[in-house]
């Protein structure tokens, strides 16, 4: 079981838009740690699409979005295109005994 | 350019050991958190070990506390991470990964290839 809960799947067809929620407790998200949200392509190492909850490194492009209030975050995905097909990951810090670096369990979002 | 680079996977019988490393470059390597985290076959992302900028916290999943020991040498720019009684559960593609901050709370962004560890006998 993961510390942050995840849809096993998302789908939309080319150029809707999708969301993966992210649902943590108050020991993580819910405790004010960034979210962060990683996307991995099968076969490959996963990337950095989305940190500090918000904000998109460098060529990410602005049709990815992330937001977050209180113990969920959420991604969002507008215009969706072929290549956005990949597990999406969520991540954040957990301050209880048994956890620190947590991740959610993994959304796979299927293009129509 | 922002690079880590892992090495020291391979098969190893249950019970014996490996030792990981990762060698950093493009950034300065003290200044942040490294993390470990694997990912077995068609499995989800787990967070192995984490250590911060200067080495002074550690931390450890549940599942491997007692058998691997993170460690870092910052005159060296490489993160290590020695793995001891292992168990086939422990076979995964390990990603040593750069942390956001000196400290692992503000999450990861750069990661290496990963490195295979396969644990059979």
């Amino acid at each position: 079981q993961s510390v942050l809960t995840q849809p096993p799947s998302v789908s939309g067809a080319p150029g809707q838009r999708v969301t993966i929620s992210c649902t943590g407790s108050s020991s993580n998200i819910g405790a004010g740690y960034d979210v962060q949200w990683f996307q991995q392509v099968p076969g490959t190492v996963p990337k950095l699409l989305i940190y500090g909850n918000s904000n998109r490194p460098s060529g990410v492009p602005d049709r990815v979005s992330g937001s977050k209030s209180g113990a969920s975050a959420s991604l969002a995905i507008s215009g969706l295109q072929a290549e956005d097909e990949a597990d999406y990951y969520c991540q954040s810090y957990d301050s209880s005994l048994s956890a620190y670096v947590v991740f959610g369990g993994g959304t796979k979002l299927t293009v129509l | 350019e922002v690079q880590v680079l892992e090495s020291g996977g391979g098969l190893v019988q249950p019970g014996g050991s490996l030792r990981l490393s990762c060698a950093a470059s493009g950034f300065t390597f003290s200044s942040y958190a490294m993390i470990w985290v694997r990912q077995a076959p068609g499995k989800r992302l787990e967070w192995v070990s984490a250590i911060s900028g200067t080495g002074a916290s550690t931390y450890y999943a549940d599942s491997v506390k007692g058998r691997f020991t993170i460690s870092r040498d910052n005159s060296r720019n490489t993160l290590y991470l020695q793995m001891n009684s292992l168990r086939a559960e422990d076979t995964a593609l390990f990603y040593c990964v750069k942390g956001r901050s000196s400290s692992v709370r503000y999450g990861l962004d750069v990661w290496g290839q990963g490195t295979t560890v396969s644990v059979s006998s």
